[in-house]
Parts: structure tokens; C-alpha cells; sequence
């Protein structure tokens, strides 16, 4: 399985303020989701970000809220933009070293508190 | 779209028993299951899953079987311990993967 890695691993933010998380993986992959787990809660994928094109959004996520960039096989970024306190959740970003429904990989989280 | 209902939401057992966790997909096309074990403050992680084609498939004391013309499959875990107390995600997919809400096992010493 890859190794991945998330940066920051947690952080506090204000309100109406913007973070960008970070997704590194150790070798090439075909597939990177970003997902959002509310405390106690199910994993719900935000979107399917895509080498050399547009990210592939769920129904309740925009890419004005949830821009995301993908400039290569290895990186991806997931920007939380204008944060409100909702926001606050645990962001995993997921990698698949194979195609659409293989085997996905989770990274540790990115843990987001909003104030 | 896929949808993953999973049952029970939470299940204490005591040490050395069997736990089981069932799950159900909507999904016909659906044709990867993959289990996730999540301990607190820790990612999830994969620690068995089976294809469609395959009706059942054991690893040590976890063993997963699909019942595919039902649409459901479940987790069996033996000889229960207390290292595999966690929160279990089953989840289907064919392009996009859904999860199940979880089931939080305590395992009782």
C-alpha cells in the first residue's frame, strides 16, 4: 500500500478564514478523494480529484467552497474556503493505486476546528 | 446512486467470542466490498475486502462473506480480543465508494 501523508495533521481556524490541506503520496497513483468525517460519524466523499482535470464533486459540495488542485500523480490540496464552524471536521484524503472502485488508502486526517 | 446500510451501530462482546456486523448495498452493479477497521483518532484501515465474484473469503480471524443476489454481506470476526475494539465501515462500490455508518465494537476483557 502507498504511504501517505497529510499536512497540517490539525489546526484552529477563524471563522471566514481559508485553509489548504495538503496530500503527499510516496509513489504514483490513479486515484485521490477527499473525504469529511464528522465526529462520531460515516466517511462522506467531497470529491474525486483528477490528474490533469476538473474535480469530480459530490451532490452538497461546490468547488467555490472546496477548491481543489491535483498538478501531478503524487500531490493533491483541498482549500476549505470561507469557514464557518460547520466546517469543523476531520479531512482524509484517500488514495487508489488502481482504477475507479479499487482498493482505496486513507492518510492520517487533517483535524479542523473553526471559531 | 449506491446506498450502504450497516447494522448493528454499536455491539459489545466479551473476550474469545464472535462478532458479526452485516451490511446491506442497493446497488446491483456494485462488485468491491472492502471493510475498514478506524481506531479512535486513528485512519481507517483496510483490513479485508472481496469481489464479487467470490462468495466468501477468510484472513486469519476475520472472514467476510457476500451474498450478491441478496445484496448484503457481512464482517465475522473470531476469538474476539480486546486490540479489536475500533469502529468497523463496510462499503460497496463499483465507480464511487460508499460507506456503511459504522459499527463501534468494544470487546470486554
Amino acid at each position: 500500500s502507498a504511504v501517505i501523508s497529510q499536512k497540517p495533521s490539525r489546526d484552529i481556524c477563524q471563522r471566514g478564514t481559508s485553509l489548504t490541506i495538503q496530500c503527499q503520496v510516496d509513489s504514483q497513483v490513479t486515484m485521490m478523494f477527499w473525504y469529511r468525517q464528522q465526529p462520531g460519524q460515516s466517511l462522506t466523499l467531497i470529491a474525486t480529484a483528477n490528474q490533469g482535470s476538473e474535480a469530480t464533486y459530490e451532490s452538497g459540495f461546490v468547488i467555490d467552497k472546496f477548491p481543489i488542485s491535483r498538478p501531478n500523480l503524487t500531490f493533491s490540496t483541498l482549500t476549505v474556503s470561507n469557514m464557518s464552524p460547520e466546517d469543523s471536521s476531520i479531512y482524509l484524503c484517500s488514495v487508489s493505486t488502481g482504477y475507479v472502485g479499487e482498493t482505496q488508502y486513507f492518510g492520517p486526517g487533517t483535524r479542523l476546528l473553526v471559531l | 446512486g449506491e446506498n450502504v446500510e450497516q447494522h448493528p451501530s454499536t455491539l459489545s462482546v466479551q473476550e474469545g467470542d464472535s462478532a458479526v456486523i452485516k451490511c446491506t448495498y442497493s446497488d446491483s452493479a456494485s462488485n468491491y466490498f472492502p471493510w475498514y477497521k478506524q481506531e479512535l483518532g486513528k485512519r481507517p484501515q483496510l483490513i479485508i475486502d472481496i469481489r464479487s465474484n467470490v462468495g466468501e473469503k477468510k484472513d486469519q480471524r476475520i472472514a467476510v462473506t457476500l451474498n450478491k443476489t441478496a445484496k448484503h454481506f457481512s464482517l465475522h470476526i473470531t476469538e474476539t480480543q480486546p486490540e479489536d475494539s475500533a469502529v468497523y465501515f463496510c462499503a460497496a462500490s463499483d465507480n464511487d465508494m460508499r460507506f456503511g455508518a459504522g459499527t463501534r465494537l468494544t470487546v470486554k476483557p
